[in-house]
């Protein structure tokens, strides 16, 4: 299986200041057909996962453009602009290149 | 609208059986995997598996292979998770989202069950 490593655990942001998290995968996520399946979903307490970014980069319908991702190979990150109180709660990177698809272990943000 | 409705709520003794769903609506669902993941309390996201609700195609993580059977009805737009013998390491919030197989990723989700296991 891939696993995805996720960096930090945990993110004490300041409202209206920047927050990155970083994801690496143990190979890369380079699909043979070209594309990348990375994704990052956003967990609030109390509520199901939701799409954020799909393919690295894209940002799923709906998502505000503070959020942005990048990268490639096996180094991922998610940034978010300028973090807003509802951005608390847990990140997680997914990869769908290989079965089974893997979910990082999260990475929790929170407000300080 | 797409929405993905999942069934209550389950408390279950160790040993009993139990099958919980998944409706789906708003979209063709025989035309989308369905996935499923678990969520132990306080931890992250494991994905279990998919489903192909129009050919009942599935693809498991050998993590749960063997632990849970996945399957669907496309005449009801409805995915089942069961379990022949349930265990107290069973108990999590199960969700079930769409995939979107072009592109990968999973767009819609369900609202979980919680599913405890005690005796």
């Amino acid at each position: 299986d891939i696993v995805m490593t996720q960096t930090p655990l945990s993110s004490p942001v300041t409202l209206g200041q920047p927050a990155s998290i970083s994801c690496r995968s143990s190979q890369s996520l380079v699909h043979f057909n070209g594309n990348t399946y990375l994704s990052w979903l956003h967990q609030r307490p109390g509520q199901p996962p939701r799409l954020l970014i799909y393919k690295i980069s894209n940002r799923f319908s709906g998502v505000p453009d503070r959020f942005s991702g990048s990268g490639a190979g096996t180094d991922f990150t998610l940034r978010i602009r300028r973090v807003e109180a509802e951005d608390v709660g847990v990140y997680y990177c997914m990869q769908a290149t290989q079965f089974p698809h893997t979910f990082g272990q999260g990475t929790k943000l929170e407000i300080k | 609208e797409v929405q993905l409705v999942q069934s209550g709520a389950e408390v279950k003794k160790p040993g009993e059986s139990l099958k919980i769903s998944c409706k789906g609506s708003g979209y063709n669902f025989s035309d989308y995997w369905i996935a499923w993941v678990r969520q132990m309390p306080g931890k992250g996201l494991e994905w279990m598996g998919i489903i192909y609700p129009g050919d009942s195609d599935t693809r498991s993580s050998p993590s749960f292979q063997g632990q849970v059977i996945v399957s669907a009805d496309k005449s009801i737009t409805t995915a089942y998770l069961h379990w022949s013998s349930l265990k107290a390491s069973d108990t999590a919030i199960y969700y079930c989202a769409r995939l979107q197989w072009e592109l990968l990723y999973l767009d819609y989700w369900g609202q979980g069950t919680l599913v405890t296991v005690s005796s």
